[in-house]
């Protein structure tokens, strides 16, 4: 099953802050953080691991709680740049390599 | 280096023809995937390769063939084109070390009339 993605859209005035929440009813392995500009591919942000530590680059963060199957990405001081459609991936692992998108959050940051 | 190329960019069908989807790496990554991405649905998983000579299906394989002879290629076919295979399609690689995320191809958007 898809990973359910939480809020489905979301406006920021540049420089707030902005959390998307990711939760899977199946035990995860990894997350996956990507975004999507209009019209262009998916870029990778980052990759959380069972059992890794929170990570980060930038202004750009998150973290995954294996115990409640959860992933939370924090955009903080946000940028025009920022803008686009942000989609979790989670893994089960083990055999499964299969990597299941949520159904995204569109980050709309205006001036 | 290329990373993922997809070709062609654009491709207009009518229902009952069949087409292959290219997709091309030259990272040399072990794993590679095919996608569809519909409004409002996210990135939904056809089908996926872990090396030559092995595939798997993913959430939404009906009317989709792949084969994977070498690591480099991982060709997308659909056998009966259908108005509901009008879509995006991603293809995407990853190398095995799990600290890498995916690399996508700029994307196929196919249109079934």
């Amino acid at each position: 099953q898809q990973p359910v993605q939480s809020p489905q859209a979301v406006i920021l005035r540049e420089g707030e802050d902005a959390v998307i929440n990711c939760s899977s009813s199946k035990a995860l392995y990894s997350v996956h953080w990507y975004r999507q500009k209009h019209g262009e591919a998916p870029i990778f942000l980052m990759i959380l691991l069972k059992g890794g530590e929170q990570k980060g680059h930038d202004k750009i963060s998150a973290s995954f709680n294996e115990k409640k199957q959860q992933s939370s990405l924090y955009l903080t001081a946000s940028q025009l740049s920022y803008s686009g459609t942000y989609f979790c991936g989670s893994e089960g692992g083990g055999s499964n390599y299969k990597l299941t998108f949520g159904k995204g959050t569109l980050l709309t940051v205006n001036p | 280096n290329a990373g993922v190329t997809q070709t062609p960019k654009f491709q207009v069908l009518k229902t009952g023809q069949s087409m292959t989807l290219q997709c091309a790496q030259d990272m040399n990554h072990e794993y590679m995937s095919w996608y569809r991405q519909d409004p409002g649905m996210g990135l939904r998983l056809i089908h996926y390769s872990v090396g030559a000579g092995i595939t798997d299906q993913g959430e939404v394989p009906n009317g989709y063939n792949v084969s994977r002879s070498t690591t480099e290629d991982f060709p997308l076919r659909l056998l009966s084109a259908a108005p509901s295979q009008t879509s995006v399609y991603f293809c995407a690689s990853s190398p095995w070390d799990s600290n890498y995320g995916y690399t996508f191809g700029s994307g196929t958007r196919l249109t079934v009339v």
